[in-house]
């Protein structure tokens, strides 16, 4: 069965920098865009970042641009988000989810995330 | 970028009630729109894809509907189980920025 395993969360001061990780198997973990996705506490749901199956192509969310980086090692299936400059804001629990890849109008498209992890707590301040 | 704007933010309900909840997106979208389920604690659950696909496992009781700018998830009978915060997401943007709605809490009566 799918399983997302997120570590690293943490209490961390402004400015400094946190790694997060998320450990996947039971599907073939190289074939599919991952994404990261943060709630802050008692708020909704905010796309954080997405790369692409093979590492090649990154999008973030404009909150976390030229701070966060998303990486992926697909030899250890594990994704990964490097915080860095982190800001009170930042505190939230990260997920890591994976694509639902469908075939829309014979072309593959991410139409969900599918799958979810239990979700790592960020925490902010000094 | 695109906005969601889901309605009603707060639902009170009751068990074999039949409730909506609607998600306005502020430019069209065609059919790529996805709808989860939040309880305390735990991940987001994914009900709907493609607007109106059920995901594998979702009981049948959930439906969607919708293409373009207006959006409909619809609970035909509710159950204890589905008092829960609901969201929908869009993913149709291009560079990829997979926006949620504020969501929508449905609450027991």
């Amino acid at each position: 069965q799918v399983q997302l395993v997120e570590s690293g969360g943490g209490v961390v001061q402004p400015g400094r920098s946190l790694r997060l990780s998320c450990a996947a198997s039971g599907f073939t973990f190289s074939s599919y865009g991952m994404h990261w996705v943060r709630q802050a506490p008692g708020k909704g749901l905010e796309w954080v970042a997405v790369i692409s199956y093979d590492g090649s192509n990154k999008y973030y969310a404009d909150s976390v641009k030229g701070r966060f980086t998303i990486s992926r090692d697909n030899s250890k299936n594990t994704l990964y988000l490097q915080m860095n400059s982190l800001r009170a804001e930042d505190t939230a629990v990260y997920y890591c989810a994976k694509d639902l890849i469908t075939m829309v109008r014979g072309v593959l498209l991410n139409t969900g995330f599918d799958y979810w992890g239990q979700g790592t707590l960020v925490t902010v301040s000094s | 970028d695109i906005q969601l704007t889901q309605s009603p933010s707060f639902l009170s309900a009751s068990v074999g009630d039949r409730v909506t909840i609607t998600c306005r997106a502020s430019q069209g979208i065609s059919s790529y729109l996805a709808w989860y389920q939040q309880k305390p604690g735990k991940a987001p659950k994914l009900l709907i894809y493609a607007a109106s696909t059920l995901q594998s496992g979702v009981p049948s009781r959930f439906s969607g509907s919708g293409s373009g700018t207006e959006f409909t998830l619809t609970i035909s009978s509710l159950q204890p189980e589905d008092f829960a915060t609901y969201y929908c997401q869009q993913l149709n943007s291009y560079p990829p920025v997979y926006t949620f709605g504020q969501g929508t809490k449905l609450e027991i009566k």
